[in-house]
């Protein structure tokens, strides 16, 4: 059984690009969040997506979008980098909406911003 | 103030000792306890989750919750080197999705 998926694994990218970062959830799991975890720190909640829609957002702004495809991947689209977007993106996958304790994390993707 | 405080360490034991990794949290909304396992460059590992207050064991595992000084604690009994990571602790509210996470304190187990 796949766990999460997340591609890619590393991503260099200059100041002012965009950039698109991808996940695919456990088996089973309908429900994606995205967080941000910069060195040395717990992971940020981003955004969630269930159901097509993103359902909650966290503090982060309006450069940070996402989307949810009908077979419940997600994509992190983040534009206008700045050097403080360097960061580890997880992406997390849910069981069933509601389920609050049961969010399992992918392996990352590394983004370094010059 | 942070919504979750957790000492980062690092925290240096000997192989077979029983370590003791804890967290405090200021919204007593909090009901879902978890602590993860993040290894170097590796993406969070759910270890133990609790709803509310109580004890909740998992082979060398414990997680115990103490609502009442909005306390966690995640106890691994007979440490292995290969335990050596970063424990996470997190928590978050019925009818809301986000987790709030600790900064992590980093664990080291020495042979």
């Amino acid at each position: 059984d796949a766990g999460v998926t997340q591609s890619p694994t590393h991503l260099i990218k200059t100041r002012g690009q965009q950039v698109t970062l991808r996940c695919s959830p456990k088996s089973g799991h309908d429900t994606v969040s995205w967080y941000q975890q910069a060195l040395g720190q717990g992971p940020q909640f981003i955004f969630q997506y269930y159901e097509e829609e993103e359902r909650q957002r966290g503090n982060f702004p309006d450069r940070f979008s996402g989307h949810q495809f009908p077979n419940y991947s997600s994509e992190l689209n983040v534009n206008a980098l700045l050097l403080g977007d360097s960061a580890l993106y997880l992406c997390a996958s849910s069981p069933l909406a509601g389920q609050a304790d049961t969010q399992y994390f992918g392996p990352g993707t590394r983004l370094t911003v010059l | 103030q942070k919504e979750v405080e957790q000492d980062p360490g690092p925290l240096s034991v000997p192989e077979g000792a029983i370590v003791s990794l804890n967290c405090t949290y200021s919204n007593s909304a909090f009901q879902y306890f978890m602590w993860y396992r993040q290894y170097s460059r590796k993406g969070p590992e759910l270890l133990m989750y609790t709803y509310s207050s109580g004890n909740k064991e998992d082979g060398r595992f414990t997680a115990q919750v103490d609502k009442s000084s909005k306390y966690i604690s995640l106890f691994i009994r007979d440490s292995q080197p290969s335990d050596s990571a970063t424990y996470l602790c997190a928590t978050t509210t019925s009818g809301t999705y986000k987790y709030i996470f600790g900064t992590g304190t980093r664990l080291k187990v020495l042979a």
